[in-house]
């Protein structure tokens, strides 16, 4: 099946920096992707919808300009945290839809687990 | 109420035993339904897409019952490896999805 990477895998950073996830399709264009972020034991929270070329759409209480993202190409998509506190320590996962035919399907890449001291 | 609603269990079963889940979705323009699988601490994969007809994949069964508004996963001859968390997905429109909060199963020796 496709193939979406995520870079980094695990990130520890300090209070107040800002840090940047890559989300990438290997093997197909995305025109979309989607940005979740999981808390231990709870669901994935859809955050924000990435197009590329255009601004991203995101879910309401999701500050836009705390959580960047820019979706440049139809293959790469990076979502940044700035300013990062210790209540953004979370799982953040991004996904990326692929049509083939009339079936469009969302593949996940592995996640990025943030830790932010 | 929420737009997509599931059992969070836990479901605890006998290896070899069959257990259904079901999943409802509030939104009758909801045009394309999927079951995922998450490990603990991994991310979701994609176990199988739901048809309006219904689908088999091995011991996987999966219905749509748009009449209703749910959709429904039937795992057959459970195994240790099928213990996970099955989240529910609803696509409605072109950039809408929304996931179920998932339910976990456990599958006993």
């Amino acid at each position: 099946g496709a193939v979406v990477s995520q870079h980094p895998s695990r990130v520890i950073c300090k209070s107040g920096t800002s840090v940047k996830i890559e989300c990438r399709s290997l093997d197909f264009q995305a025109t979309t992707m989607f940005w979740y972020r999981q808390f231990p034991k709870q669901s994935l929270m859809l955050m924000a919808t990435s197009n590329e070329g255009s601004k991203a759409t995101y879910e309401q209480g999701v500050e836009k300009d705390k959580f960047l993202i820019n979706h440049a190409s139809l293959t790469l998509s990076t979502l940044t945290v700035t300013s990062a506190h210790p209540e953004d320590s979370s799982f953040y996962i991004c996904s990326a839809r692929s049509s083939t035919g009339y079936q469009e399907t969302q593949y996940f890449g592995p996640g990025t687990r943030l830790l932010v001291l | 109420r929420k737009e997509v609603e599931q059992d969070p269990g836990p479901f605890n079963v006998p290896e070899g035993a069959t257990v259904a889940f079901n999943c409802t979705y509030s939104n009758s323009a909801s045009q394309s339904f999927f079951w995922y699988r998450q490990d603990c601490r991994k991310e979701p994969k994609l176990l199988m897409s739901v048809y309006s007809s219904g689908n088999e994949d091995g011991r996987f069964t999966a219905q749509l019952n748009r009449a209703s508004q749910y959709i429904s996963l039937l795992i057959r001859d459970s195994k240790l490896s099928d213990s996970a968390t099955y989240l529910c997905v609803v696509n409605i429109g072109y950039q809408k999805v929304t996931f179920g909060t998932g339910t976990k199963l456990q599958v006993i020796p």
